[in-house]
């Protein structure tokens, strides 16, 4: 079974540009999320969907930040413009429920540097 | 304010030698505990899930503990082997729901 596919796995770009990265979650799982992870510290949760409904953005700078799943299957989330302080690996999870049971099945991340 | 605090931050151990790892949590209301180990450029991979209930659970030589009265877990790991170099990161289950909350990891280096 294919895992959580994530790509590009690194992108490096200038400060004020805009960037997306995308995820396509295991087949058949309807809950998607999206982690920000800073060097040396765990994931933290910027947006959570529930089939193609975004059902907790509560940690996501949506000044910058927007994110999209249509179709409740891929995923991408874009920033624009970029800052310096974006510079982290975005994880994207999926998982088949959203019950504190189910299991989150992590991608490799996207290690994103912004100059 | 729901919090994961992991210590050490840091560990080196030779190969063969055990080693514990601690973990305290403030997170309320809890459903269940996580260890997850995140090799050097990949996501996170469950090695442990806990409930309220359960005081112990092993996953081949990883054996984590939970005590939640005192709101502390540990991760032991026996034998050591050089591919357990790795981040170890505790995850707290908030509420009745999948949101975790994630401690920022003990980076372990296995040294031959």
């Amino acid at each position: 079974e294919a895992g959580v596919v994530q790509s590009p796995r690194y992108k490096i770009i200038e400060k004020k540009q805009p960037v997306a990265f995308w995820c396509n979650p295991i087949s058949g799982h309807n809950t998607l999320y999206w982690y920000r992870q800073n060097l040396g510290q765990g994931p933290e949760l910027l947006i959570r969907y529930e089939n193609e409904e975004a059902v907790d953005d509560s940690q996501l700078p949506k000044d910058r930040f927007s994110a999209e799943r249509l179709k409740g299957v891929d995923s991408t989330l874009k920033i624009q413009p970029a800052e310096l302080g974006d510079s982290a690996v975005y994880l994207c999870a999926s998982s088949s429920g959203t019950s504190a049971g189910d299991e989150q099945y992590f991608g490799p991340g996207t290690r994103l540097t912004v100059t | 304010k729901n919090q994961v605090e992991q210590s050490p931050q840091s560990l080196i151990i030779l190969e063969g030698k055990n080693c514990t790892l601690q973990c305290n949590y403030t997170v309320s209301p809890f459903s269940n505990l996580r260890w997850y180990k995140q090799d050097t450029g990949r996501g996170p991979v469950s090695l442990t899930i806990m409930t309220f209930s359960e005081n112990t659970k092993s996953n081949g030589r990883y054996t984590a503990t939970l005590d939640a009265d005192t709101k502390q877990s540990s991760l032991h790991i026996t034998a050591s082997q050089l591919s357990d170099s790795a981040s170890y990161i505790c995850v707290v289950s908030e509420g009745g729901y999948n949101k975790l909350i994630f401690g920022a990891g003990t980076r372990l280096a296995v040294h031959p």
